[in-house]
């Protein structure tokens, strides 16, 4: 089965930040990749598919990029609503496979 | 707008059976455009996809739990329901149902989830 790498692990930052996500594939799944969000207690919502497609209703300080086994999510300006876990999926494989989540705290 | 809302019992004795209905409101399981998932999260983990069911009734399932899973389809009722053997505490975790979409060529994307019920497998 394709191994999803999400560093970091856990990521610090204040409101008004740029921040980055990167989520790295154990081989190459094209633009097979979505990303999700997790506020805790939550079910994950679909942020962004297909590498770099924003979901409806997505505020647009959310982006993705990559392709092959490198991607990451960017978000431009980071909102209080923002903080949250992040988790990517790949769906190249039809064994859709997650990574271990990145966790954005307020500094 | 489409809803999932997952039930079944919270608590769950080692190495009996497991047994979640999802019941789906404001759209059809029987419609051939999307088809259904079980994804499952321990306690303070990542998620695990479990497992899909297609608008044919056709199955797939994760390796790791295909011996001990079953995931069916109940449109008279607009429902999923999903089953799990042989249960450990390596199973307590919470666990949601999801429409499974495509977009633009984009399989598996999981754009519908239910909130979720937590299954502690347990004596």
């Amino acid at each position: 089965d394709i191994q999803m790498t999400q560093s970091p692990s856990s990521l610090s930052a204040s409101v008004g930040d740029r921040v980055t996500i990167a989520c790295r594939a154990s081989q190459t799944i094209s633009d097979s990749l979505n990303w999700y969000q997790q506020k805790s207690g939550k079910a994950p919502k679909l942020l962004i598919y297909g590498a770099f497609s924003l979901q409806g209703g997505v505020p647009s300080r959310f982006s993705g990029s990559g392709s092959g086994t490198d991607f990451t999510l960017t978000i431009s300006s980071l909102q209080p609503e923002d903080f949250a876990t992040y988790f990517c999926q790949q769906t190249y494989s039809i064994q859709y496979t997650f990574g271990q989540g990145t966790k954005l705290e307020i500094k | 707008q489409l809803q999932l809302q997952e039930s079944g019992p919270g608590l769950v004795k080692p190495s009996e059976t497991l047994s979640l209905t999802c019941t789906v409101s404001g759209g059809s399981i029987s419609s051939n455009k999307y088809y259904w998932g079980w994804i499952r999260q321990p306690p303070g983990k990542g998620l695990e996809w479990i497992g899909n069911i297609y608008y044919d009734e056709s199955t797939y399932y994760s390796p790791s739990l295909k011996s001990r899973v079953t995931i069916l389809k109940d449109t008279s009722k607009n429902q999923l329901s999903l089953t799990v053997s042989s249960v450990t505490a390596a199973d307590t975790a919470v666990y949601y149902c999801a429409r499974v979409n495509q977009v633009a060529g984009n399989p598996g994307l999981l754009d519908y989830w239910g909130q979720g019920t937590l299954v502690n497998v347990s004596s």
